[in-house]
């Protein structure tokens, strides 16, 4: 069965700064794809970046990176230059090719913007 | 990126009435669609995965004669709560997922239904 962490309840940054939001996960499966959501107050889930566990490269999204470490089976959410319509919930997903490609979603992490 | 429509944004309703929520993928074909169920604060949680032209796939301790599910195309999955009651007051979100070809397999969402049951 696949598992995803996110430790961090919530996080706070300053405007302009940037931010790193964990996300660790667990699987046996050697195909798997990681996903980045980002769900505002309005309550949408808005789909930010993708990462395929037989990508080469670290994906990247405008803004939004996604720092993918596999040995660690790590992939954390960088954000650059904070801008305050970032705060939100972000969860981290993960589906695996075994699983009918259901996504597991992470208890998400609320993060802040402050001027 | 896709787009799914979720209709409607906002329901409230009396205690043992029926509501009926839809989810449209508006650019793209949708084969699978799912339900999740969202309280506050915390994460998602799949309540059925909806197959066009088939019957749905429910999460163990969904009643399924609670959420009906029906996926009558490629582009629509409805739920309908029936009977609906206080504690199904909820926040429910439908995704539809883009087939393998198209954008690695990528689940993109409605916008939700505040369900309020009074």
């Amino acid at each position: 069965a696949q598992k995803i962490t996110q430790t961090q309840p919530g996080m706070f940054v300053q405007e302009k700064e940037a931010v790193t939001l964990d996300c660790t996960y667990d699987t046996s499966d050697p195909s798997y794809g990681l996903f980045w959501y980002k769900q505002p107050s309005s309550g949408e889930m808005i789909f930010l970046i993708y990462q395929g566990s037989y990508d080469q490269q670290n994906a990247t999204e405008g803004r939004y990176s996604l720092n993918f470490q596999k040995a660690r089976k790590s992939a954390n959410l960088v954000i650059s230059a904070s801008q305050l319509g970032d705060s939100a919930m972000y969860f981290c997903a993960m589906r695996v090719s075994g699983g009918s490609y259901i996504p597991t979603f992470g208890r998400g992490t609320s993060l802040i913007v402050h001027p | 990126g896709a787009v799914v429509s979720q209709h409607p944004s906002w329901v409230i309703c009396k205690s043992g009435t029926s509501v009926k929520i839809e989810c449209r993928s508006l650019d793209f074909q949708a084969t699978t669609m799912f339900w999740y169920r969202q309280f506050p604060k915390q994460s998602l949680m799949l309540m059925a995965t909806s197959n066009e032209g088939s019957k749905a796939t429910y999460e163990q301790g969904v009643e399924k004669d609670k959420f009906l599910i029906n996926h009558a195309s490629l582009t629509l999955s409805t739920l309908t709560v029936t009977s609906a009651h206080p504690e199904d007051s909820s926040f429910y979100i439908c995704s539809a997922r883009a087939g393998l070809a198209r954008a690695k397999n990528i689940q993109y969402f409605g916008a939700g239904t505040r369900l309020s049951v009074l």
